[in-house]
């Protein structure tokens, strides 16, 4: 089935430091990747859509200049967090979007990686 | 636009008994429609989707889900469930065209208990 992984798992850091998180497609080309946000006990909110070799589609409210997306390859997208502070802890989730044909239909489904916790201190 | 509503934010259930989790959307275009399980700390794993065809969509570890179009429902059901169901169930949809991004429910927790 189809494999998305994400890079780190968890990560702590200081307080305006950047933070790195890959997503990689580990069976499947994704021309687009979604990142999401997650705060404890809470659903998952879309932050920005991530489209291979275009620049990223951020949602209203969320800052492009602070959270960098980079969609290298059909395989890999990064989210960079920049000058994190404490207010951007939280549960970093990535999801791969397989379009491709299978015979008898499309699969179009969002696959998601396992999570990245960031806590910045 | 699209927004999804999870009626109910926590289910407690016996275990070994059936259940239902319920979820409606609103849209003013075609949708897919999906059910995703998250387990404490990991990401999110697909249960099942609709896209097109049959209402009735069965996806793994024994659950299905039905696709009502004049109630704008997807309800998740499992006839019989086991402690190891005890997680947070999202219900999503997306349009048909466009970027596909998710719009998520608020969750329900699914608690089985022995």
């Amino acid at each position: 089935g189809a494999v998305v992984s994400q890079h780190p798992s968890w990560v702590i850091c200081k307080s305006g430091t950047s933070v790195k998180i890959e997503c990689r497609s580990l069976d499947f080309q994704a021309t687009t990747m979604f990142w999401y946000r997650q705060f404890p006990k809470q659903s998952l909110m879309l932050m920005a859509t991530s489209n291979e070799g275009s620049k990223a589609t951020y949602e209203q409210g969320v800052e492009k200049d602070k959270f960098l997306i980079n969609h290298a390859s059909l395989t890999l997208s990064t989210l960079t967090v920049t000058s994190a502070h404490p207010e951007d802890s939280s549960f970093y989730i990535c999801s791969a979007r397989d379009g491709g044909l299978l015979a008898g239909g499309s699969t179009d489904t969002q696959y998601f990686g396992p999570g990245t916790r960031l806590t910045v201190l | 636009a699209q927004s999804v509503t999870q009626l109910d934010s926590q289910v407690p259930v016996f275990e070994e008994a059936p259940v239902e989790l319920r979820c409606n959307y609103s849209s003013s275009v075609s949708v897919y429609l999906f059910w995703y399980v998250q387990y404490p700390n990991q990401g999110l794993q697909l249960l099942l989707k609709y896209l097109s065809g049959s209402t009735l969509v069965k996806g793994i570890n024994g659950f299905e889900a039905e696709f009502n179009k004049s109630q704008t429902s997807f309800h998740l059901r499992k006839p019989s469930v086991h402690i190891s169901d005890t997680a947070e169930y999202f219900c999503a949809v997306t349009s048909d065209t466009g970027r596909r991004a998710l719009t998520f429910g608020s969750g329900t927790r699914l608690q089985v208990q022995p």
